[in-house]
């Protein structure tokens, strides 16, 4: 069966510094991986997804980036937080679409980053 | 702009009743609807997949569509406290990778 990683589960990090969220998924090969960000009483906000090695699609521009360097490994980054980072980050995975076209997301975790 | 619409709520049911929620969406090419619950700090998980118009059961739950409508809902029969949750919607394009949530609606089942 097909397993979501996602670390660290909480993490406090002040303004300005680095950060890296990790997301690795197993017993699948070649899915869809997604981060998505979700305020405080807020709903969720996709922020990149990618459907191969090398392939990554912004839907909102930030200060984030992500890297897909490996089939199953999917890293969100920032070189400088700002306060308004602070949410819960969700990695999510979905099998490659296959000829009916949709299949639904698997969410690991999640990471709850505060931002000071 | 795609757009997934929810009541926010919250929707207080007592244990043991019918609880209704509601999903409607703007893209007539939508295919494919999902309900997922997120207990108040955690993830969501998924409990419900429908594809074709009319209902689909699986224990308590029953997904309808209305694709014509464009309005899905979910049903939970004898509700329990443990169904309290914020129940998210999301929906999908044929063809396309993406889902497009709403912002959810609590549920709140009071013993």
């Amino acid at each position: 069966s097909q397993t979501i990683h996602q670390w660290p589960a909480t993490l406090v990090q002040p303004v300005g510094s680095p950060l890296s969220l990790e997301c690795t998924v197993e017993g699948t090969s070649n899915p869809n991986l997604y981060w998505y960000r979700q305020a405080a009483g807020r709903g969720l906000q996709l922020l990149f997804y990618s459907v191969g090695i090398g392939q990554i699609s912004s839907e909102v521009p930030q200060n984030l980036s992500a890297s897909r360097p490996q089939d199953r490994q999917f890293i969100l980054s920032s070189k400088k937080l700002l306060l308004s980072d602070s949410g819960f980050y969700l990695c999510a995975w979905s099998p490659a679409l296959d000829s009916a076209g949709n299949q639904p997301q698997h969410f690991g975790d999640g990471t709850r980053l505060s931002i000071l | 702009q795609k757009e997934v619409e929810q009541n926010s709520g919250p929707l207080s049911v007592p244990e043991g009743a019918i609880a209704s929620l509601n999903c409607t969406y703007s893209d007539r090419g939508s295919q494919s609807f999902f309900w997922y619950r997120q207990y108040s700090g955690k993830s969501p998980e998924l409990i419900m997949s429908i594809y074709s118009n009319g209902d689909k059961e699986d224990g308590r739950f029953t997904a309808q569509l209305n694709k014509a409508s464009q309005y899905v809902s979910l049903l939970i029969r004898d509700s329990q406290p443990s169904d309290s949750a914020t129940y998210l919607c999301a929906v999908n394009e044929e063809g396309y990778s993406t889902l497009t949530f709403g912002k959810g609606t609590m549920l709140l089942v009071s013993p």
